[in-house]
Parts: C-alpha cells; structure tokens; sequence
C-alpha cells in the first residue's frame, strides 16, 4: 500500500468556519492531488501540486485553497466552509507526472459542513 | 474535452454469475490512458488496471477481464464467476497531461456492484 495518510478521517464543522485537510507522504512522490467525491459526479479533481511551493487548480477549485511546503505535504484549505462543500475527499500521488502513471489515494477525509 | 461515462449506475447479480462494467470515453488526444478503480465499502480506491491506446489487445488477471476498443471508445471490464467480495464500486477514468506535468485524471460516475449470495 501506497504510505498516504489523510486526516482527519471525519470532521463535523459549521458554515463558515475555515476547514484544513492535510495529506501526508512518505513515498517522495513529486505529484499531489486532491480530489472530492460526490454522488452522481464521481471523482473530481480540486488542485494538484507538481512540486513544492507549485500548485495548480483542477476542475472545481472555487472555494479551495492549497499549499505545499515540503515534499511530503499537500493541504487543502476551505476558507469558509459552505455545504455545498460537504463531501468525501481523496489526496493522491503519482511518482511521475506522465499520462500512464496510476495515482495512488488515500483513504479520504469524510468532511460534513452543516 | 475529457469525459468517461459509465451509464450503468447499480447492478445486482447472483454469487457465480458473470457481469460486464461498461465505460465509454471521450478525448481528442491519440496518445492516452485509461484506468480501473475499485472502491470496497470499506471506502478506499484500489487501482486495478491500466490500458494505453495503442494497445488493443484484451487483458485477463484471475476472474477479471478488460475489452478495449478503440472503435467504440470503450474499455469493459468482466468479471467472470463473480463472488461477494466482488460487492463494490467501481470507476473508470481517462488520463490527460496537464500544461504542467502531473495527469489529471477524469473519472466516470462510477457503477455500483452488488454480488448476492
């Protein structure tokens, strides 16, 4: 198994208050995403990070914010928590950022925002 | 643009039964990648396989199987004799660079397998 750790594993918040999840490595892997999971939509990409202090956004990036200080941690920030951000989300890696590299997940931060 | 549809939202079949999972793509690149996932209840994804588009040829491993076509723009997954610990969700999703290394991947909605004994 790929060394992926995400916490927490659950969190409860409130509208509004600000929300971090970090994702934590110990692969040293270049290549970090985060993605949400909703009924419906299946897996979606949020921001990825190709190095340290070297992110990008994804398809549904509004409201999030991430950062990555060092090789083996990506954060993903929700500024102000709305509940349409209540979701189930994944951090992954791939060592490689070529096309035929398989990410590797976590196994996901189940996030309610009442 | 990238899109993966796998129309099929839930299939329940019987202990022993085979099941085909479909999943047809879109994308405009002539080079890509596509990819099986597989979510137990337990929640985690758990890649099970990678096809590129210059390969046709089918693959087996044990009970499971892959038909791609490039005619059709799909990439089937069978599992044959399916068990119990076959129960779970699986996706499908397509592979495309981004403008700064990294693959985004895009998945389907995912389909739902029950395996009742």
């Amino acid at each position: 198994d790929a060394g992926i750790t995400q916490s927490p594993r659950h969190k409860v918040t409130e509208t509004g208050t600000p929300v971090t999840l970090r994702c934590h490595q110990t692969e040293n892997h270049r290549y970090m995403y985060w993605y949400r999971q909703d009924p419906g939509h299946g897996l979606r990409l949020i921001h990825y990070s190709y190095g340290v202090k070297d992110t990008d956004k994804g398809e549904v990036s509004d409201g999030y914010s991430v950062s990555r200080s060092k090789t083996e941690d990506f954060l993903l920030t929700l500024e102000s928590a709305t509940s349409s951000q209540t979701s189930v989300y994944f951090c992954a890696i791939s060592e490689w950022g070529e096309a035929n590299q398989p990410q590797h997940f976590g196994d996901g931060t189940r996030l309610s925002i009442l | 643009a990238q899109k993966v549809t796998q129309a099929q939202t839930e299939i329940s079949v019987v202990e022993k039964e085979d099941v085909t999972l479909d999943c047809v793509y879109e994308t405009r690149d002539t080079t890509y990648y596509l990819f099986w996932y597989k979510q137990p209840p337990s929640g985690e994804l758990v890649f099970l396989i990678r096809r590129n588009s210059f390969d046709e040829q089918n693959e087996i491993s044990g009970r499971y199987s892959w038909n791609f076509q490039k005619s059709t723009s799909s990439f089937n997954f069978t599992i044959t004799a399916s068990q119990v610990v076959d129960s779970a969700v699986y996706f499908c999703a397509l592979s495309g660079l981004t403008w700064n290394g990294g693959n985004q991947f895009y998945f389907g909605t995912g389909t739902s397998l029950t395996v009742i004994p």
